[in-house]
């Protein structure tokens, strides 16, 4: 299965840790997307990423709030400093690079629980 | 400032029905319409699109709808099945930042047997 994968699918931090959310676009896509779900809420756009480049961050809390996505590996939505607002299930999307109207497709979603 | 709008939190419909579920928009430079489908614990997943140079497309048993000038669209799910039952979110994107979906809040579809 090609899809989207996202790791851990559960992450339950204490405040005042940090978070790391793991994603591995589909294969063929280098474009990846990130979203955040509060409850009862639809998905809010976070961060738009090429390998190794920010495209759009303009969702993305200003501070604890950053994202990669290196050359080689998965992209990394790190959370520093986590406070309890800050839980919500955070899912990756990607896309193939080259088409005006992207389809984006997503993986399962990391479910962070900040205690 | 909530740009894409499911008016309807629920929805329920009879197996073998139809379904229809809706979704209003505000911003006028919006240009691709999805639709997506989510179980519990799970993401969501794609269903289909329509172009804003289109109003209707088709596949299988989804079909969107699509009035510009209105500023709404709809997907009708001909005949619901029991496992359609999930939350269906509209999104859009367009006006320069064409990567960027704007979600509804989603609408719970509950197919009964």
């Amino acid at each position: 299965n090609a899809g989207v994968m996202q790791n851990p699918r559960h992450l339950v931090r204490r405040r005042g840790q940090e978070a790391r959310l793991r994603c591995s676009p589909m294969k063929g896509h280098s474009h990846v997307y990130w979203y955040r779900q509060l409850p009862e809420e639809g998905l809010k756009f976070m961060v738009y990423l090429q390998k190794e480049n920010i495209i759009d961050e303009s969702g993305m809390p200003k501070e604890r709030f950053s994202a990669e996505f290196p050359k080689e590996g998965p992209s990394i939505l790190r959370i520093q400093q986590v406070v309890r607002g800050d839980s919500a299930a955070y899912f990756c999307a990607s896309s193939i690079p080259g088409t005006y109207q992207e389809t984006q497709y997503f993986g399962p979603g990391t479910r962070l629980l900040v205690l | 400032d909530q740009q894409v709008k499911q008016n309807s939190p629920s929805l329920s419909v009879q197996e073998g029905r139809i379904s229809i579920l809706n979704c209003d928009y505000t911003n006028s430079m919006f240009d691709y319409f999805l639709w997506y489908k989510k179980y519990p614990a799970e993401g969501p997943t794609f269903l289909i699109s329509i172009s804003s140079i289109k109003d209707k497309n088709e596949d299988g048993r989804f079909t969107v709808f699509l009035n510009k000038s209105a500023k709404h669209l709809s997907l009708h799910i001909v005949p619901s099945q029991p496992g359609d039952s999930a939350v269906y979110f509209c999104a859009a994107s367009g006006g320069g930042s064409n990567y960027k979906l704007t979600f509804g809040k989603g609408t719970l579809l509950t197919v009964n047997p």
